[in-house]
């Protein structure tokens, strides 16, 4: 079946780092794959999303390719604040429209 | 507008009690779905209606009941639940079943005593 795997936090930076959270993927066809973040005592809200091989999503500095020959959609952010610490859940939609998360990643940015 | 509003924010509850949780959108959206987040995991589907029809049910127990009175509200009642039912429980609306983007309400934090 589908599934998605994502790197365990948490992961600790200071501002102004450089953030990578490695996902990857198994699915079969086509799927589209999100990023989705998770504040504190909040729901989840959509950060980026592509929806076919070599898509780049990007918003509020994250970026993610989607990469078909290495199944991954790895999240990159080049500079972060205090205010990005969050949870943040990779995901997968298959046709079914049935989303897969994986396990999720904390991060944890201090001053 | 991407708002999904869910409503109350917070319930504690008995394990006798009978209460609802209500899910509204108003984005014109057909598919509408229910999961339960336990601490520090990622959210587990529950229930998916689709143009208001129940099309998944992950054999979630009969102590939690949907219903879709409209394409634009979503309840979950909730009736003898257990201790261990105590979680996050959010809704998500998208336009369409298949691939499209899910768009979340903040949530009902449920409390079970």
């Amino acid at each position: 079946g589908d599934s998605v795997t994502q790197m365990e936090g948490p992961v600790t930076l200071s501002e102004e780092a450089f953030l990578t959270i490695n996902c990857t993927y198994t699915a079969t066809g086509y799927p589209s794959l999100f990023w989705y973040v998770q504040y504190p005592g909040e729901g989840l809200q959509l950060l980026l999303k592509a929806t076919k091989a070599d898509d780049k999503g990007s918003n509020k500095g994250f970026e993610a390719t989607y990469r078909k020959e290495t199944t991954s959609f790895h999240l990159e952010k080049g500079s972060v604040q205090v205010s990005d610490s969050a949870v943040y859940f990779c995901a997968l939609s298959n046709s079914w429209g049935k989303l897969q998360f994986g396990a999720g990643t904390q991060v944890v940015v201090t001053p | 507008d991407t708002e999904v509003t869910q409503t109350p924010k917070h319930l504690v509850m008995g394990m006798t009690n009978k209460k609802s949780l209500k899910c509204e959108q108003h984005m014109g959206h057909r598919a509408m779905y229910w999961y339960k987040q336990k601490a520090k995991k990622p959210p587990e589907l529950m229930f998916v209606y689709s143009y208001e029809k129940l099309s998944i049910n992950e054999s979630v127990p009969s102590r939690f009941s949907p219903e879709c009175p409209n394409s634009s509200l979503l309840n979950l009642h909730l009736h003898a639940l257990q201790p261990e039912d105590s979680a996050l429980y959010l809704c998500a609306s998208s336009q369409e079943l298949a691939k499209n983007i899910q768009y979340f309400g903040a949530g009902t934090r449920l409390s079970v005593l």
